[in-house]
């Protein structure tokens, strides 16, 4: 079936370090994927999207690109900010789901000073 | 401003008592969604709706219920709480359901406790 699997956190990260989380889909057809961050206490924004294969989303400083044949959506920063420290959620819909994201478990990023 | 209003914001409550968390959006969307987060397993769909009258099950429905009367409304209740329904709550609106390049927009959430 459709899944999304994204890595383990904790990752904790040093200001500026370059940043790099893990995500990879299974899905029948071509999903459209999203990253969603949370930040401490709040919702869920959409961070970035991509819709079709090879297009790459960006925001903030993020990046994300669509690879078809690795079936990945891999989140990445140049230089991570102490605000950055959030949750992390790849997600895809798929063209069966009736408007269902599907999310990965999330991951933890905490940056230090 | 466009968002989606989910209140309460937090609510401790005791198994059995039912309970209602309410969810409004103001942008004319059609498709509604609540669903729950737990540590490890990511945010699961518990109901959605794709317009007026029109509500269908998610992955984990099981102990709750769901209205759509009226388009900007969408409340999520829970007849009888039970202490595995203890989760974070999340509503969110897209202005349809399915479409590819349409992300939904999240409340900032619900955090019930069923003691």
């Amino acid at each position: 079936g459709n899944s999304v699997t994204q890595m383990e956190g904790p990752v904790t990260l040093s200001e500026e370090a370059f940043l790099t989380i893990n995500c990879t889909y299974t899905a029948t057809g071509y999903p459209s994927l999203f990253w969603y961050v949370q930040y401490p206490g709040e919702g869920l924004q959409l961070l970035l999207k991509a819709t079709k294969a090879d297009d790459k989303g960006s925001n903030k400083g993020f990046e994300a690109t669509y690879r078809k044949e690795t079936t990945s959506f891999h989140l990445e920063k140049g230089s991570v900010q102490v605000s950055d420290s959030a949750v992390y959620f790849c997600a895809q819909l798929t063209t069966d789901s009736w408007g269902k994201l599907q999310f990965g478990a999330g991951t933890q990023v905490v940056v230090t000073p | 401003e466009a968002q989606v209003t989910q209140n309460p914001r937090y609510l401790i409550t005791v198994t059995g008592k039912k309970l209602t968390v309410t969810c409004s959006q103001n942008m004319n969307h059609e498709y509604m969604s609540w669903y729950r987060q737990d540590p490890g397993l990511g945010l699961r769909q518990i109901y959605y709706s794709m317009n007026v009258e029109v509500t269908d099950k998610g992955d984990v429905p099981e102990g709750y219920k769901v209205s759509r009367k009226e388009k900007r409304n969408f409340p999520l209740i829970l007849e009888s709480p039970s202490p595995n329904q203890t989760s974070l709550y999340f509503c969110a609106s897209s202005p349809q359901g399915g479409l590819r390049n349409q992300p939904q927009h999240f409340g900032d959430g619900t955090r019930l406790s069923i003691l």
